[in-house]
């Protein structure tokens, strides 16, 4: 069975910090995929990224950056300078084959950046 | 904007009552998800239609159901409401299904008085 855990439940920081957020998952696929999602205060949920599992490629978007380490079933997401715009609730996801490709999330990490 | 639309934003009902919530998937995109957003339970998937037929089910109750229409939008029934239903309602499609990226309407928030 998938599961994905997140197991920071608020991070605060002060603007311009570099915050990372953890994402551990468990899955006995060996094809399968991992999100990341955010949800504002004003509460739609925006699509950040999608990794397959074959590419451990790292990747850089802007202020934001995705390490992904199938060795420790991790994919931590960082935000780099943070701003207050970013302030959200960010969740981790994952589907896999056998699970019907249908995600499962983490429970979110409520991120709260001040200025 | 993801692209994907829904109604009503909002809905404020009685226990023991019926609601329809209707989605809009985004143009092309022939799969519809819905899920239900607690703070209990989290983010909980709980059907799945591809193109008019039901593709997958989740944690949905016998009291909920739903469809999707040859047009594809998607219509979810919640009835005999309770309390413990109050939650943000989300639907999401992509066009195909399997290894596609869901994107997420805004979502109907539901509160059961």
């Amino acid at each position: 069975a998938q599961k994905v855990t997140q197991a920071q439940t608020e991070i605060s920081v002060v603007e311009k910090e570099d915050v990372t957020l953890d994402c551990v998952y468990e899955t006995r696929d060996t094809t399968y995929y991992l999100f990341w999602y955010k949800q504002p205060p004003s509460g739609e949920l925006v699509f950040l990224i999608r990794r397959n599992s074959f590419d451990e490629q790292n990747e850089i978007s802007g202020r934001y950056s995705w390490n992904f380490q199938k060795s420790t079933s991790s994919f931590n997401f960082t935000i780099t300078a943070s701003q207050v715009v970013d302030s959200a609730v960010y969740f981790c996801a994952l589907s896999e084959v056998g699970g019907s490709y249908i995600p499962t999330f983490g429970r979110g990490t409520s991120l709260i950046v001040h200025p | 904007d993801s692209g994907v639309t829904q109604t009503p934003k909002h809905l404020i009902t009685a226990t023991g009552q019926r609601v329809t919530l209707r989605c809009s998937p985004r143009s092309g995109d022939l799969s519809v998800y819905w899920y239900q957003q607690s703070l209990d339970q989290g983010l909980q998937f709980l059907i799945q239609y591809y193109n008019g037929e039901e593709r997958a089910k989740g944690n949905i109750l016998e009291r909920f159901s739903a469809q999707q229409f040859p047009d594809l939008h998607s219509e979810l029934n919640l009835s005999s409401l309770e309390l413990g239903d109050s939650a943000l309602y989300f639907c999401a499609s992509s066009v195909e299904i399997d290894t596609d990226t869901q994107y997420f309407g805004p979502g109907t928030r539901l509160t059961v008085l």
